[in-house]
Order: structure tokens, then sequence, then C-alpha cells
């Protein structure tokens, strides 16, 4: 099994409706992001966690909220889906003092399609 | 802020050497990543460069000048499966870790 694992790995759905992908993870650590990649744009930050009580905005969480249910648990919501959020979204967990240096465990990638 | 510059296609052949650069302009400066990203798939850590110089890891090695804003990944022995997008990342400096992601740039190795 996948140690960052998302849900759904695939959704279509129309504009203004509510979407949420999910996030779990077993690698333990504190960190969690939510990344969304496109063509040609590369891996953009929409919004970071660094422990339950903790949530920061990345460079561009407009149009999206979060919620970090558990060290395990991290979600990102859609509360009002348009086109232009169609994309390729990543979780990812880091833990710096862990002696990896703060590389990201990506998960699988959840990819969400808005009509 | 930050301004991360990497080529977006490459082509090589196998068996042969190709080297990816990547360039950055940054407020505050850490580390440099790279990541590989086979189609479809997530990003797989690669290296990590805090000093200067090169680290080597088997056929991958990855340089970095810190005074130049500079880096490049040095891939060897091509294999058809090398074919994958090779992101470079900057952790700013700082407690904290908000990694910024270059574009990428897609190696197509051929036959």
């Amino acid at each position: 099994d996948a140690d960052v694992t998302q849900t759904p790995r695939n959704r279509i759905t129309k504009t203004g409706k509510r979407i949420m992908l999910e996030c779990s993870q077993t690698k333990g650590h504190d960190r969690m992001y939510w990344y969304r990649q496109d063509p040609g744009l590369g891996l953009r930050l929409i919004y970071y966690s660094f422990d339950v009580k903790d949530i920061n905005k990345g460079e561009i969480s407009d149009g999206y909220s979060v919620s970090r249910q558990a060290q395990a648990k991290f979600s990102l919501s859609l509360e009002s889906a348009i086109p232009n959020q169609t994309a390729l979204y990543f979780c990812a967990t880091s833990d710096p003092d862990s002696g990896s240096r703060g590389e990201l465990f990506f998960g699988e990638g959840s990819r969400l399609t808005v009509l | 802020g930050q301004n991360i510059d990497q080529p977006t296609e490459m082509t090589a052949t196998e068996g042969a050497i190709v080297q990816i650069n990547c360039t950055y302009q940054t407020s505050g400066f850490n580390g440099l990543f790279w990541y590989q990203q086979h189609a479809g798939e997530a990003p797989t850590f690669l290296s990590y460069n805090v000093l200067d110089g090169l680290e080597e890891k088997g056929r991958f090695s990855s340089f970095l000048s810190r005074s130049k804003g500079y880096s490049y990944l040095l891939l060897k022995e091509l294999q058809m499966k090398d074919s994958a997008s090779y992101l470079c990342a900057v952790s700013p400096s700082g407690g904290y870790q908000k990694v910024t992601f270059g574009t990428g740039t897609k190696l197509q190795v051929i036959p």
C-alpha cells in the first residue's frame, strides 16, 4: 500500500459543485501539503499544514479550503468548482527532522476535471 | 520571491550523458531538490544539495553553485526508463519548508 493515499484518483464534476479531495498518510509526518500541477506551470502550492493546529495558505489558495482532521489526514475542498480548477492535484508529506532532508513524499495524484 | 528556470524539453540518446540545467533567483535559499516524474505519476525524490559541489548517486549526479544560483542534474548511461520530467525545486531559508518548483524539463530518451 502507498504511504500517501489520495482519493478519489479521478473525478469529473460540473461548475458550481462542491468537491473534496482527501489525503491520508502512514508515514507519521507532521507536515502535509496540497499542490496542483498544470502543464507549463509546474507544481504550485495551495495550502500547507505543519501540524493539526497549523494551516497556512500557499501561493494559490483562492477558491480552495483545507481541513487537517488528524496528523494523518489532510483534505482539500473546492466550495464551488470552476473550469480553471481542472488540474492534477498532489498531496505530499515531509519531515525535515527525520534525516530525509525535508524531501517531499507525494501521493499518486487526483485528476480533477471541471466541466 | 522565487524564480526558477529550466529548459522545457530535451532529447538524448540511450547510453549517452545528458545535463539538465536549473537557474534560480530567490530572496532566501536553503537548498535545491531534484525530482523525477514519469508521465501521469507522482514526483519522486532524486537529490538535495545544500553545499556547493557535486553529489553523485549511481548514474545520477547533482551539482550546485550557490554564488551563481545554478544547479544541474547529470544523468549517465541513459536508459529508456529515464524518459521523464525532471523538476528543479528550491527550498527557502528560514525554519519553514515552502518548496518552490520549476516548470520541469521533459527528457525524451531515444534509441
